[in-house]
């Protein structure tokens, strides 16, 4: 079974700062992960997912994020935070043994402070 | 996005009533979700449809009665719910429910809360 661990529930920068949110997994085979960021009163939108290939990933909005098979981690970046990225943000796996089910964490919230 | 709808936005209701939560998706998609998201906790799966069958029932109490009628379409019949049901429940589409690495289009969700 795939399980996901996202360390701090809540992470504050100050604008212009790196953001970093992590996120540890555990998978019995070859994991698929995502990052989906959800605005306050929204869905989840997608920021970027790893399915195979290279292991540094872009997503949208400047936030990258780095598959570490060795760490089963894929810690989400981004150089410079903005006001406008704060927001709560969710990460998630799922294998093939498990069809397209998603197992989140429990979601990091991010502050930016001006 | 609008590619996948909920309505209503925001619903109270009392513990004896009856309603209805509604999901469109006009993504093409032949699967559709149901979530719950209660505040620090991670989101709950509680039912999958694939070309309008279920299957996925994350043992969810009865009071909470899916139907998918078409591929496009997907309630959550709500009944004689409990104060703790109060929560965000969130509707997703995806190519296929059975295609791993696929991405889940989210819509807004509806705020529920349960008196």
């Amino acid at each position: 079974a795939q399980s996901v661990t996202q360390l701090g529930s809540h992470v504050s920068v100050s604008e212009g700062a790196l953001v970093l949110l992590r996120c540890n997994y555990s998978s019995s085979v070859p994991p698929y992960l995502f990052w989906y960021v959800q605005y306050p009163n929204q869905g989840l939108q997608l920021l970027l997912k790893y399915t195979t290939g290279a292991t540094l990933v872009k997503g949208i909005n400047g936030f990258e994020a780095e598959f570490k098979k060795s760490e089963t981690s894929f810690h989400l970046t981004k150089p410079s935070a903005h006001m406008s990225d704060a927001a709560e943000y969710f990460c998630a796996v799922s294998a093939y043994n498990q069809g397209g089910k998603l197992i989140f964490g429990q979601g990091t919230e991010l502050s930016v402070k001006p | 996005e609008t590619g996948v709808t909920q309505t209503p936005r925001h619903l109270v209701m009392g513990m004896t009533n009856k309603k209805s939560l509604k999901c469109e998706q006009h993504l093409g998609h032949n699967a559709m979700y149901w979530y719950k998201q209660s505040a620090k906790k991670p989101l709950e799966l509680m039912f999958v449809y694939s070309l309008e069958e279920r299957v996925e029932n994350n043992s969810v109490p009865s009071r909470f009665s899916p139907e998918c009628p078409n591929s496009s379409h997907l309630f959550l019949h709500l009944h004689t719910l409990q104060p703790e049901d109060s929560a965000l429940y969130l509707c997703a589409s995806s190519q296929d429910g059975q295609g791993v690495g696929l991405r889940q289009y989210f819509g807004p969700g509806t705020r529920l809360t349960v008196l």
